[in-house]
């Protein structure tokens, strides 16, 4: 079976530019998050989407958006880019047998220059 | 505000020793736990979850909760130089998401 994946592996985007990640869950999971992990932080979470709709958000600002498709497979935007928000940003999808078990994907590591 | 803390290490075990993993969180009403593994530049890996109080074992991991104490914790028996890793706690409050401790940085010395 194959795992979450995610792409691009890595990006690297200038101040202001906006940033597009992309997520395809484990086949048969309908539930994707997304956290953001910086550098000597912890993953914070950002966003989790099931059906088809955004469920809950984390304590991020709007630039950061994203949709989840009819295939369960989800993009995560980030407009306005700051120098900030370089990290690896993680997918996850649930298991929808088992309460709040989180598969991860590699993640993207966004660098904004 | 909902949080989990981890000391964050390093913790340095030698080899065939057992390596213990601490976490407390914050919020009485949570209901798994889950501990993740993560290597150098690379994404979480689920090691092991458990949602009763009690242990709970597979392999040479072994999870312990204790829900009066807000406390869970991992063992690791036979510590490998490839369990040196960061080890990061997880709590989940029904699907809306996992809050996730900083992790401890465990070093196996051979």
């Amino acid at each position: 079976e194959a795992g979450v994946t995610q792409s691009p592996t890595h990006l690297i985007k200038t101040r202001g530019q906006q940033a597009t990640l992309r997520c395809s869950p484990i086949s048969g999971h309908t539930s994707v998050y997304w956290y953001q992990q910086a550098l000597g932080l912890g993953l914070q979470f950002l966003l989790w989407y099931d059906e088809g709709e955004e469920r809950n958000r984390g304590n991020f600002p709007p630039r950061f958006s994203g949709r989840q498709f009819p295939n369960y497979s989800s993009e995560l935007n980030v407009n306005a880019l700051e120098l900030e928000d370089s990290a690896l940003y993680l997918c996850a999808s649930r298991d929808p047998r088992s309460t709040d078990t989180q598969y991860f994907g590699p993640g993207t590591r966004l660098t904004v220059l | 505000q909902k949080e989990v803390e981890q000391n964050s290490g390093p913790l340095s075990v030698p080899e065939g020793a057992i390596a213990s993993l601490n976490c407390t969180y914050s919020d009485r009403g949570s209901q798994s736990f889950f501990w993740y593994r993560q290597y150098s530049g690379k994404s979480p890996e689920l090691i092991m979850f458990i949602y009763s109080n009690g242990d709970k074992e597979d392999g040479r991991f072994t999870a312990q909760l204790n829900k009066a104490s807000q406390y869970v914790s991992l063992l690791i028996r036979d510590s490998q130089p490839s369990d040196s890793a960061t080890y990061l706690c997880a709590v989940g409050f029904g699907n809306e998401k996992l809050t996730f401790g900083t992790g401890t940085r465990l070093t196996i010395i051979p």
